[in-house]
């Protein structure tokens, strides 16, 4: 199975900060069609999780452009440009490659 | 507006089963290949089960740790998915979530506890 690491926050953070969320596979998401499989999703406090960023960098529907995601095949960062308070929550990235689908263990943010 | 709605989660004891709905609205359902995703009482998010649409022939693919316990099937007339969950452990317990197409949508999830 296809292992998600994500890294922490030094929260809490000050609003208005930017801040990047990391997010490692032990395997390559990159798929021969170009597109690299890797979601992010945002889950606030007592919600459902929400679909932020899927093929890495695409914003999903409704989402705000402080949000954007970058990486590489393994390596990944999700940038938060000026931290508000309705970000508070936490953060998790998930492949969608293969299956088993597979995500991280979340990274929280706080903020001050 | 998207609705996924989950019902049919409960208590239940070591052993038995229980089968949890999801009823959507909102958005073109026969097409959509859908998904159950879990989340555990310490937070971590895990994938059950997904089932395709017809034009794939409703595959089906599982958990390999679940597979031949639980069962995903569908309903588009209802636009319905299923998940019928039998021989249920404490380490089931969990809340349940199904999905849309990408994970683009998720219902507000329905909370499993197997105890005795």
């Amino acid at each position: 199975d296809i292992v998600m690491t994500q890294g922490a926050l030094p929260n809490p953070v000050p609003s208005g900060e930017s801040v990047s969320i990391t997010c490692r596979s032990s395997k390559s998401l990159l798929y021969s069609d170009g597109k690299t499989y890797l979601n992010w999703y945002l889950q606030r406090p007592g919600q459902s999780p929400q679909l932020l960023i899927y093929w890495m960098s695409t914003r999903a529907s409704g989402v705000s452009d402080r949000f954007s995601g970058s990486g590489s095949g393994t390596d990944f960062t999700l940038k938060i440009s000026g931290v508000e308070a309705e970000d508070v929550g936490v953060y998790y990235c998930q492949q969608g490659l293969e299956f088993p689908l597979t995500f991280g263990s979340g990274t929280k943010l706080e903020i001050k | 507006e998207v609705q996924l709605v989950e019902t049919g989660g409960g208590l239940v004891q070591p052993g038995n089963s229980l089968k949890l709905s999801c009823a959507t609205s909102g958005f073109t359902f026969s097409t959509a290949w859908m998904n159950w995703i879990r989340q555990t009482p310490g937070k971590r998010l895990e994938w059950l089960a997904q089932i395709e649409d017809k034009s794939n022939n409703y595959f089906i693919s599982y958990l390999e740790s679940v597979k031949g316990r639980f069962t995903i099937s569908r309903d588009d007339s209802k636009s319905s998915v299923y998940l019928q969950m039998n021989n249920l452990k404490e380490e089931d317990t969990a809340i349940y979530y199904c999905t849309g197409p990408g994970g683009a949508y998720w219902g507000q999830g329905t909370l499993v506890t197997v105890s005795s």
